[in-house]
């Protein structure tokens, strides 16, 4: 594998359902990103990780839960959403240290509430 | 808040047309980056700018980055439809450390064959 992976890559829960979302990125990055993208809204970030620790929440509601066990792996945890919710999630991961940031996504999950 | 509008929103153009998209803000960037995006997948780095007026060449497609590092155009030569995506702007803040991207808020492209 290669890249950033995202799993599943489609998801549909009832308002009342807990799932997660996982993101695992295989280029020795060393932080990582999920974002929200709306139809007709900008791309919105949610979290940041950088080694490991939540350096940005962008007053993300706190039924949206991140994880990150390692510099590898993000998960997003999902908890009595809103049909609003609903969204492509997309997680980012990039090398920190330098003036570039350049981001490389992942496929994205496109979640659906029901 | 630094904010990055792109024009047109909305371009759907014959194959073999020339295009050009607009990316601009009130904000100095430290670097600046644009992104295409396919239907059903995450947005993919095309190129990034650093340098006031710097002009990057990717096959048909040219990036500038403006002089006061504001704003940016993306221009596409002969357009295929391959081309076909959304497009999106980036801009990274002065702030060193800070890594975080302002998006824009994008330009769906549509080539017709």
């Amino acid at each position: 594998e290669t890249g950033v992976t995202q799993t599943p890559r489609h998801l549909v829960m009832g308002m009342t359902n807990k799932k997660s979302l996982k993101c695992e990125q295989h280029l020795g990055h060393n932080a990582m990103y999920w974002y929200k993208q709306s139809a007709k809204k900008p791309l919105e970030l949610m979290f940041v990780y950088n080694f490991k620790e939540q350096t940005e929440n962008n007053s993300v509601p706190s039924r949206f839960s991140p994880e990150c066990p390692n510099s590898s792996h993000l998960f997003l945890h999902l908890h009595t959403l809103q049909p609003e919710d609903s969204a492509l999630y997309l997680c980012a991961s990039s090398q920190t240290g330098g003036p570039l940031y350049e981001q490389y996504f992942g496929p994205g999950t496109r979640l659906t509430v029901t | 808040t630094q904010l990055l509008e792109q024009s047109p929103q909305f371009l759907s153009i014959q194959e073999g047309e020339n295009l050009t998209v607009y990316c601009n803000s009130s904000s100095v960037f430290s670097s600046l980056q644009w992104y295409r995006q396919e239907p059903g997948e995450g947005p993919v780095l095309l190129v990034t700018v650093v340098t006031g007026g710097e002009v990057k060449k990717l096959k048909r497609l040219t990036f500038q980055f403006g002089d006061a590092r504001k704003d940016s155009s993306l221009h596409i030569t002969a357009a295929q439809p391959g081309d076909t995506g959304l497009y999106l702007c980036a801009g990274a803040g002065t702030n060193f450390g800070n890594e975080k991207l302002t998006f824009g808020t994008g330009t769906r492209l549509t080539i017709i064959p």
